[in-house]
């Protein structure tokens, strides 16, 4: 059972929008920075979003991130079928001692 | 250009023990914390430790604490896991991370370990 929390699958249709979702608490999300990973089908994750909203060079402007209070959210404009992936939040727990925590993912489907 | 590279994975009976290195290049190496983050198959990713640029701090998740020690030698640019009394739960693939300001911004292909007897 993860830390974090996110549903486990959304979908949508090409060039549609969609969110994820990623709930914590004030130990994590509410005092910290949330990044979101990318995982294409046997890959390794990918870096997405950092610092709640911030793409590092290369990813594309369809991706987004925002903060608010102990929650996350993803958003993802104009589907495409290439962003059929896992996608992951992550954050800094201070809750026991200093960990980085994830969510359990989230399986993108672009119908 | 940026690189990490995993390796030493592999099958291990329960209770033994397996060293994971990770190959970095294309930056600074001694600049960077380093981590390891794990994937059980079919499942979620989890963090499972973290070293400082220069050794001098580590850090582990609860599960693997007094069997798993991260080290690293700036001077081969390389990260290392030891797993000692490994569990059929350890079984997942390892990948070996670069940190900056506590996100994950390089990740490496990843080490499968299987502990299985």
């Amino acid at each position: 059972q993860s830390v974090l929390t996110q549903p486990p699958s959304v979908s949508a249709a090409p060039g549609q929008k969609v969110t994820i979702s990623c709930s914590g608490s004030s130990s994590n999300i509410g005092n910290n920075y949330v990044s979101w990973y990318q995982q294409l089908p046997g890959t390794a994750p990918k870096l997405l979003i950092y610092d709640n909203n911030k793409r590092p060079s290369g990813i594309p402007d369809r991706f987004s991130g925002s903060k608010s209070g102990t929650s996350a959210t993803l958003g993802i404009t104009g589907l495409q079928t290439g962003d059929e992936a896992d996608y992951y939040c992550g954050t800094w727990d201070s809750s026991l001692s200093v960990e980085m925590v994830f969510g359990g993912g989230t399986k993108l489907t672009v119908l | 250009e940026v690189q990490v590279v995993d390796s030493g994975g592999g099958l291990v009976q329960p209770g033994g023990s397996l060293r994971l290195s990770c190959a970095a290049s294309g930056f600074i190496f001694s600049n960077y914390w380093m981590s390891w983050v794990r994937q059980a198959p079919g499942k979620g990713l989890e963090w499972v430790a973290n070293i400082k640029h220069d050794g001098s701090e580590k850090y582990y998740v609860g599960s693997v604490k007094g069997r798993f020690s991260i080290s690293r030698d700036n001077a081969k640019n390389s990260l290392y896991l030891q797993m000692n009394s490994l569990r059929a739960e350890d079984t997942a693939v390892y990948y070996c991370a670069r940190s900056l300001a506590r996100r994950f911004d390089y990740w490496g292909q990843g080490s499968l370990v299987i502990v299985s007897s």
